[in-house]
């Protein structure tokens, strides 16, 4: 693993199922940051993570939950899928000093049907 | 919610031509603010990251400037190319809570 990593790549998933999306990194990042991808609205942040242990909720947090069980992991679990969720989900993290950028795993595109 | 806005949301130029975009973001806790570009079908990548007011960065033919004071931000590309098309997200990153909220970003097209 080399920087982050987001898995599945792409998702077909029924309305109604549950859904954790994957999130590793492996450079010791304290902070780590879910977005989603809407059309005319840039990066929305669902939940985001300061250090392990402790997480936080963003402007679009209903219908997801997220862990931070450990400093690489982050999982985003959509406990019962609906359409409106279809999107691509970026998952990122950075250092936790102020001067820091953040690093975006490649994405990951669902669609629930 | 954090209120980080962009403006223009979109911008067609022709080769040659110098732009700037602009990020208004909230006067107060303020802890940083970063500057992404973004490719179609890949992820962003940061151009700058800006703490303190007056900062001025430059990267090339990109440069950026930064008010803390009265919340904005401006990004300059001078002598823009094709290969500049993109779209410029802003972020901003709170004191309180720490999140990193980004605005809508404005879609960048350089027309040869």
């Amino acid at each position: 693993i080399a920087g982050i990593t987001q898995a599945p790549t792409s998702q077909i998933l029924a309305a109604g199922r549950r859904m954790t999306l994957r999130c590793t990194q492996d450079m010791r990042h304290n902070a780590m940051y879910w977005y989603r991808q809407d059309l005319g609205l840039g990066l929305r942040l669902i939940h985001y993570s300061n250090t392990a242990g402790t997480t936080g909720k963003g402007e679009v947090p209903d219908g997801y939950s997220v862990s931070r069980a450990n400093t690489d992991d982050f999982p985003l679990t959509l406990a019962s899928a609906v359409p409106s969720q279809t999107s691509v989900y970026f998952c990122a993290s950075r250092p936790y000093a102020a001067n820091t950028e953040a690093f975006f795993g490649q994405g990951t595109r669902l669609t629930v049907v | 919610i954090l209120n980080v806005e962009q403006s223009p949301q979109s911008l067609h130029v022709q080769e040659g031509d110098s732009t700037n975009f602009t990020c208004s973001f909230p006067s107060s806790n303020f802890y940083a603010l970063h500057w992404y570009r973004w490719e179609t079908a890949k992820s962003p990548e940061a151009l700058f990251v800006m703490t303190l007011n007056g900062d001025e960065k430059k990267k090339g033919r990109i440069s950026a400037t930064l008010n803390t004071k009265e919340g904005y931000s401006y990004l300059y590309i001078k002598g823009s190319q094709p290969e500049d098309s993109a779209t410029y997200l802003c972020a901003f990153l709170a004191q309180t809570g720490r999140q990193l909220t980004f605005g809508s970003g404005t879609q960048l097209t350089v027309l040869p």
